[in-house]
């Protein structure tokens, strides 16, 4: 089983859309919880950091289940500018210290 | 802009070859991780410098090997290079007392042929 479960896409949909992703992680000692944005051939970038209580930056939301393992991100109003692959990213404890380990990634495509 | 910076952008190399790769971190920032991202996949990690010291290592062979200087900058070298290390390197940078959220600069792109 992978560290790090993502449902690859694509997730193609109309302007307007509410969008959600999912990813599932193994680890039940992950202290931390992210998700990043990467545009084609570019560099990932923070998106929003994950936490327990939820939490929303505009049209995004960010929701953590410890007790199912999962890490939602919802996408309301979708944008064409949205059309990009994101990244859930966990924070797991690896020999004495913790590295990020990431999802393979969902692409999305908001079509006009 | 992150403010993290990596050299080269671009580079080609021959299998057998020997490669450096330069990043430098984000003001105030003291710990640089390393990734490697093949197409199609999410980074896989590399290592962890944390005040120039190795601080974490992921299931990369010891010809995938690093540095961090007093400045924080970082280098990744990897000897030997094969077809499969082919793949966008990228560097992230996290200050300390700032939370664990890393920050990437723009990566540099390997082609091994």
């Amino acid at each position: 089983r992978k560290e790090v479960e993502q449902d690859p896409g694509p997730f193609n949909v109309p302007e307007g859309a509410t969008v959600a992703f999912n990813c599932t992680y193994s680890n039940s000692a992950s202290q931390s919880f992210f998700w990043y944005r990467q545009d084609c051939r570019k560099e990932p970038k923070l998106l929003m950091s994950v936490y327990s209580s939820g939490n929303e930056d505009g049209r995004f939301t960010a929701q953590l289940n410890r007790a199912s393992q999962y890490i939602s991100l919802l996408i309301r109003d979708s944008k064409l500018s949205d059309s990009a692959t994101y990244l859930c990213v966990v924070n797991t404890p690896t020999s004495g210290t913790y590295k990020y380990i990431f999802g393979t990634g969902t692409r999305l495509k908001v079509l006009a | 802009e992150t403010g993290v910076t990596q050299s080269p952008t671009h580079l080609i190399k021959t299998r057998g070859q020997q490669v450096t790769l330069r990043c430098s971190s984000q003001s105030g920032h003291n710990t640089v991780s390393w990734y490697q991202q093949a197409l199609g996949q999410g980074p896989q990690f590399i290592f962890q410098y944390y005040r120039e010291e190795e601080n974490g290592r992921g299931n990369f062979p010891p010809r995938f090997s690093g540095l961090q200087f007093p400045n924080y900058s970082s280098e990744l070298n990897v000897n030997a290079l094969e077809l499969d290390d082919s793949a966008l390197y990228l560097c992230a940078s996290m200050g300390a007392g700032q939370g664990d959220e890393q920050y990437f600069g723009p990566g540099t792109r390997l082609t091994v042929t």
